[in-house]
């Protein structure tokens, strides 16, 4: 059964990086050929995807509105794929999901979700 | 703003069938398989169903999905206390080349 866990600081600095890492445990992170993706949920707001990156760590794709702060990477040696926000402010305070996607980028039916981590940026 | 449009909520008493509607464009529904995401408080979202009533094992066949032209919709039937949630469309948008949302809706059983 595969399962995920997000990790990483709670407390950011304003200007600073914004960096959590998903472990993937019950499977290979290369079994099956998904796409891997982070998405974040802002207070009492709705679902937002961050971007999405394939098990061998290339391709990636990030949105449009968050490209020039992203950058996601895989580490096949620990199970784990990764999530680089720089620059934040506190619109960035949200909570972060790490889910699987599909065999394609454009499946949009994620199936398995960590369950989140809560970060707040604040000096 | 989401790209998806949802009604913020929709409520009913146990045992009725309620819907929430999504609408989109020809960049996303249109031309995409349109997911709902049902999200308790506290927990990650889960799928649901698709616009082609496809649904995951363990979703009980209350739950129905559809999609006509750019619009999309989830239908519950026999509504339970359980099924109080957040509900959320998806679908892939072409323009934008990634996942879009709705802003979610919140379906209370009175």
């Amino acid at each position: 059964q595969v399962q995920l866990q997000e990790s990483g600081p709670g407390l950011v600095n304003p200007s600073q990086t914004l960096s959590l890492t998903c472990t993937v445990s019950g499977v290979d992170i290369t079994t099956g050929g998904y796409f891997w993706a982070w998405f974040r949920q802002r207070p009492g707001e709705g679902l937002e995807w961050i971007g999405s990156i394939y098990y061998s760590g290339r391709p990636t794709y990030y949105s449009p509105s968050l490209k020039s702060r992203v950058t996601m990477s895989v580490d096949r040696s620990k199970n784990q794929f990764s999530l680089n926000l720089r620059s934040v402010t506190a619109t960035d305070t949200a909570f972060y999901y790490c889910a699987r996607g599909g065999v394609v980028v454009t499946a949009t039916a994620f199936h398995v979700w960590g369950q989140g981590a809560q970060v707040t940026v604040s000096s | 703003q989401s790209v998806l449009t949802q009604p913020p909520s929709v409520s009913g008493t146990p045992g009725q069938r309620v819907t929430i509607s999504c609408s989109g464009s020809s960049s996303n529904i249109g031309g995409n398989t349109v997911y709902w995401y049902q999200q308790v408080p506290g927990a990650a979202p889960r799928v649901l169903i698709s616009s082609k009533d496809e649904r995951p094992s363990g979703v009980p066949d209350r739950f129905s999905g559809s999609k006509s032209g750019t619009s999309a919709s989830l239908a519950i039937s026999g509504l339970q206390s359980d099924d109080e949630a957040d509900y959320y469309c998806a679908a892939w948008d072409d323009s934008l080349f990634g996942p879009v949302f709705g802003g979610g809706t919140k379906v209370t059983v009175l």
